[in-house]
């Protein structure tokens, strides 16, 4: 079955203590990407990346870091989370970057305290 | 649940009656256009997708009309059901650098 599979769903945390979610896809899909969504702002989308070890910044960029080693995982990192980036991630892909659709994962709700 | 917006756009409607759910898009750059819904809990899924080289497109229960002139997009869903109650969101892209910018968002409710 074709899916995005990020881990954790559910992470409580407190400010400071770095932290990782994971996001893998099975599809084979050359682009990848995060989002945030929060109450009364949208999804907004803080990394991608356009392959392997290709990766650019998105609208929301900051206290979040990314890697894209292998084509499968992208995993987004948080050094040292503040309370504002309690939020709702989702991890996206898609088969290119242009004129194909994004595939979420489920999602994963992060509370720092 | 999950709460995805506040003050969202909502449209009440009942079982069985068509649904209209309206979208402006800002970038007269963006040559391709995607509907997705979201269900409490979940991410977003991805309902049909129409590039601007044309003005309509109908997949099952659902079409997708496009108005490039005064850049609006809408998506009717036919014979509405109560699975169908979700947040709806349109995204635009710019093919000029691939991002995907998303609306706020309209909350639908079907009533049995």
């Amino acid at each position: 079955e074709a899916q995005v599979t990020q881990n954790p769903r559910y992470l409580i945390t407190v400010t400071g203590k770095k932290l990782t979610v994971t996001c893998s896809q099975n599809m084979n899909h050359e682009y990848m990407s995060w989002y945030r969504q929060d109450p009364g702002l949208g999804l907004r989308q803080i990394y991608y990346s356009m392959n392997v070890e290709v990766t650019d910044k998105g609208d929301v960029p900051e206290g979040y870091k990314v890697s894209r080693k292998e084509k499968r995982n992208f995993p987004l990192i948080l050094e040292s989370p503040s309370p504002n980036q309690t939020s709702l991630y989702f991890c996206a892909t898609s088969l290119s970057s242009y004129n194909s659709p994004l595939h979420f994962g489920n999602g994963t709700r992060l509370t720092v305290t | 649940g999950e709460s995805v917006g506040l003050h969202l756009p909502t449209l009440s409607v009942q079982e069985g009656d068509n649904s209209i759910i309206n979208c402006a898009y800002s970038n007269s750059a963006s040559d391709y256009f995607i509907w997705y819904k979201q269900e409490s809990g979940k991410g977003p899924q991805f309902i049909i997708d129409i590039r601007s080289n044309m003005d309509k497109r109908q997949g099952q229960r659902v079409t997708v009309l496009l108005n490039k002139t005064v850049k609006h997009l809408s998506l009717q869903i036919a014979a509405t059901q109560p699975g169908d109650s979700a947040v709806y969101f349109c995204a635009e892209r710019s093919t000029s650098y691939g991002k995907l910018t998303f609306g706020q968002g309209t909350i639908l409710t079907v009533h049995p």
